[in-house]
C-alpha cells in the first residue's frame, strides 16, 4: 500500500526556517517524482514544485511564489522527500502536501500545518 | 502563467442529480487536466487525469470531457459522498496551477 507520511510543521517566525519531510513508503521511490503542493486556511490549492526522478534528471521546478527561498530535495536510500523553507513569511501559512508523481499526482500525504506567525 | 477558471464557484444539488462542473484555461493546454475532490480536512483526491481518464478507485459516475481550453467534470448520479470541493488543475506547463474551486452542497 501507498503511503506518504509529511512531518515537520509547526509554529514558526517570519523571517525563520523549516524543514517538512514526506517519508514514503510501498513503493520504489526513486521511480517517481515528488511533488509539493499547499493550501493556506479557507483557500484553494497551489502547487508548490516538484522533483523527477533521478533517472529524468532529478530536476526541480518551483512556483514563482517559492523560488529562491524553497529548496526541494530527496534522498531515495531514505524514501524520502524534503522541503526547505527558508526566510518563511506570514503568507506561507499554509497546509502542506506532498504527493507521488509531476503530472498524475494519484497518491497524498494527509499534510502538515506551518503556521507563521510571530 | 496559465490561468484556470471554473464555473460555478458553488452550486447546490439533490442526491441524484446530473452535476456538470466546467474548468477553462486561458490557453490551449491540450488534455493536461486534472480533476481533484476534496473533503474538509482531507487531502485532495485525484478523480481524472488527462481530461477524460478516470484515475484508479474512482467511481464510474465521475467523468471527465475536453481537450483545448475548455473542460467539463460530470457527475452523473451524485451521491451523498460527492458533497465537496472541486478542483481543476492544468499540468501542461508550470506552473501547474489550479482553478479556484467548485463547492457542491446538498440543496
Amino acid at each position: 500500500e501507498v503511503q506518504l507520511v509529511e512531518s515537520g510543521g509547526g509554529l514558526v517566525q517570519p523571517g525563520r526556517s523549516q524543514r517538512l519531510s514526506c517519508t514514503a513508503s510501498g513503493f520504489t521511490f526513486g521511480d517517481y517524482a515528488m511533488s509539493w503542493f499547499r493550501q493556506a486556511p479557507g483557500k484553494g490549492l497551489e502547487w508548490v514544485g516538484f522533483i523527477r526522478s533521478k533517472g529524468y534528471g532529478g530536476t526541480i521546478e518551483y512556483a514563482a511564489s517559492v523560488k529562491g527561498r524553497f529548496t526541494i530535495s530527496r534522498d531515495d536510500s531514505k524514501s524520502i522527500a524534503y522541503l526547505q523553507m527558508n526566510s518563511l513569511k506570514t503568507e506561507d501559512t499554509a497546509v502542506y502536501y506532498c504527493s507521488r508523481g509531476r503530472e498524475k499526482p494519484g497518491y497524498w500525504g494527509q499534510g502538515t500545518l506551518v503556521t507563521v506567525s510571530s | 502563467d496559465i490561468q484556470m477558471t471554473q464555473s460555478p464557484s458553488s452550486l447546490s444539488a439533490s442526491v441524484g442529480d446530473r452535476v456538470t462542473i466546467t474548468c477553462r484555461a486561458s490557453q490551449s493546454i491540450s488534455s493536461y487536466l486534472n480533476w481533484y475532490q476534496q473533503k474538509p480536512g482531507k487531502a485532495p483526491n485525484l478523480l481524472i487525469y488527462a481530461a477524460s481518464s478516470l484515475q484508479s478507485g474512482v467511481p464510474s459516475r465521475f467523468s471527465g470531457s475536453g481537450s483545448g481550453t475548455d473542460f467539463t467534470l460530470t457527475i452523473s448520479s451524485l451521491q451523498p459522498e460527492d458533497f465537496a470541493n472541486y478542483y481543476c488543475q492544468q499540468t501542461y506547463s508550470t506552473p501547474f496551477t489550479f482553478g479556484p474551486g467548485t463547492k457542491v452542497d446538498i440543496k
